[in-house]
């Protein structure tokens, strides 16, 4: 199957600093990227959408100004967590998709554990 | 509004059982069902994904299936062995992949 990674695995840092987490789809153009976080015992939630060259699609409740998307190239997106709280650590995963969204398997990265202080 | 819902949440079984892990979906118009394994603090593996036209798909020890139109997808482990102890994910698609809670499963020695 296709492989998405995703940089760093972990980050820990203070709070009011910002961190970007990068992800890449490594052996196939990602149309799609879409951006999730899981909170202990919990399910994954969907943060945003974005495809390459467009603004993300963010979902209800997540703040756009808070969770900066870029998605530059079919092969990268990255999510830049600004002024981070204690109340954003969570485990973020990403995922990328080729092609149409109905049909085609998505991909997920293994995922970023931040930790904000 | 989209649902799944799993169940049980958590399962523990000895090893060599067979075993049934319950999926139900609120919309039948999904495009495609994806069962996922997820070990703690860690991504999501693939294990299966059966297409909306699909009725199962069987991988190694693995089968899925998949009913439309009661809104439910079951996947099946044969012979559970310890290594298979992980948190089982099923998502359904629709404009975008809805995830169920999981179930939580536990092979012991």
């Amino acid at each position: 199957g296709a492989v998405v990674s995703q940089h760093p695995s972990w980050v820990i840092c203070k709070s009011g600093t910002s961190v970007k987490i990068e992800c890449r789809s490594l052996d196939f153009q990602a149309t799609t990227m879409f951006w999730y976080r899981q909170f202990p015992k919990q399910s994954l939630m969907l943060m945003a959408t974005s495809n390459e060259g467009s603004k993300a699609t963010y979902e209800q409740g997540v703040e756009k100004d808070k969770f900066l998307i870029n998605h530059a190239s079919l092969t990268l997106s990255t999510l830049t967590v600004t002024s981070a709280h204690p109340e954003d650590s969570s485990f973020y995963i990403c995922s990328a998709i080729t092609g149409s969204v109905g049909n085609n398997e998505q991909f997920f990265g293994p995922g970023t554990r931040l930790t904000v202080l | 509004k989209q649902e799944v819902t799993q169940i049980p949440a958590a399962l523990s079984v000895p090893e060599g059982e067979n075993l049934v892990l319950n999926c139900s979906f609120t919309d039948s118009a999904i495009y495609n069902l994806q069962w996922f394994r997820q070990d703690p603090g860690k991504g999501l593996t693939s294990l299966l994904l059966i297409q909306s036209s699909q009725r199962e798909q069987t991988s190694g020890r693995l089968n899925a299936s998949l009913d439309k139109s009661s809104g439910r997808s079951t996947l099946y482990i044969a012979a559970s062995q310890p290594g298979d102890s992980a948190t089982y994910l099923c998502a359904a698609r629709y404009s975008t992949l809805t995830f169920g809670k999981g179930t939580m499963l536990l092979v012991s020695p």
